[in-house]
């Protein structure tokens, strides 16, 4: 069975410092991967996704960028966190069979990011 | 713009009772929906999904509605337990993208 794994669980830190998030999925091969941000009470936002290795699509101007270094890896990044980051990151992993905008996507269990 | 959402924020049932959960998309073209589950701190769960060529599917407990001449998706789950109690978003095929509903919030009484 496939499994996606995110950590950490929940991070703090200062304004102006960088930004490492992991996300590494199992028991598939070539997956869709997505990084989305959840406010409070709000739904999920879209921020990137990759339908391959060194292949991203940014869909909102940010102070984020993610990297896909290896298949089943996905790294969301940043060089200087704004207080504005602040959120609960979420990875999601999808087949690419059919398509990815017809196959569910399957979530991680996030990152609570608070800035400082 | 086009966008996927809720008739209510929250609901509140009574433990054994049947719950249902509306969505409203506007997107006539979307031909894809999913409805997840979410509990507090953790990521959202796929529940199930439809296709836009089905009226209704049924998993577990758990039926999806499709009314495409409104553009209206339910969900109803029976004989709610205390573990429904979730956040419960729907999410659109808008394309290309899943669009995510703001959720409803159901809580189950004992």
């Amino acid at each position: 069975s496939q499994t996606i794994h995110q950590w950490p669980a929940t991070l703090v830190q200062p304004v102006g410092s960088p930004l490492s998030l992991e996300c590494t999925v199992e028991g598939t091969s070539n997956p869709n991967l997505y990084w989305y941000r959840q406010a409070a009470g709000r739904g999920l936002q879209l921020l990137f996704y990759s339908v391959g290795i060194g292949q991203i699509s940014s869909e909102v101007p940010q102070n984020l960028s993610a990297s896909r270094p290896q298949d089943r890896q996905f790294i969301l990044s940043s060089k200087k966190l704004l207080l504005s980051d602040s959120g609960f990151y979420l990875c999601a992993w999808s087949r690419t069979s059919g398509g990815y905008s017809n196959q569910p996507q399957h979530f991680g269990d996030g990152t609570r990011l608070s800035i400082l | 713009g086009e966008s996927v959402g809720l008739h209510l924020p929250t609901l509140s049932v009574q433990e054994g009772d049947n719950s249902i959960i509306n969505c409203a998309y506007s997107n006539s073209a979307s031909d894809y929906f999913i409805w997840y589950k979410q509990e507090s701190g953790k990521g959202p769960q796929f529940i199930i999904d439809i296709r836009s060529n089905m009226d209704k599917r049924q998993g577990q407990r758990v039926t999806v509605l499709l009314n495409k001449t409104v553009k209206h998706l339910s969900l109803q789950i029976a004989a709610t337990q205390p573990g429904d109690s979730a956040v419960y978003f729907c999410a659109e095929n808008n394309w290309g993208n899943l669009i995510f509903g703001k959720g409803t919030k159901l809580s189950v009484k004992p």
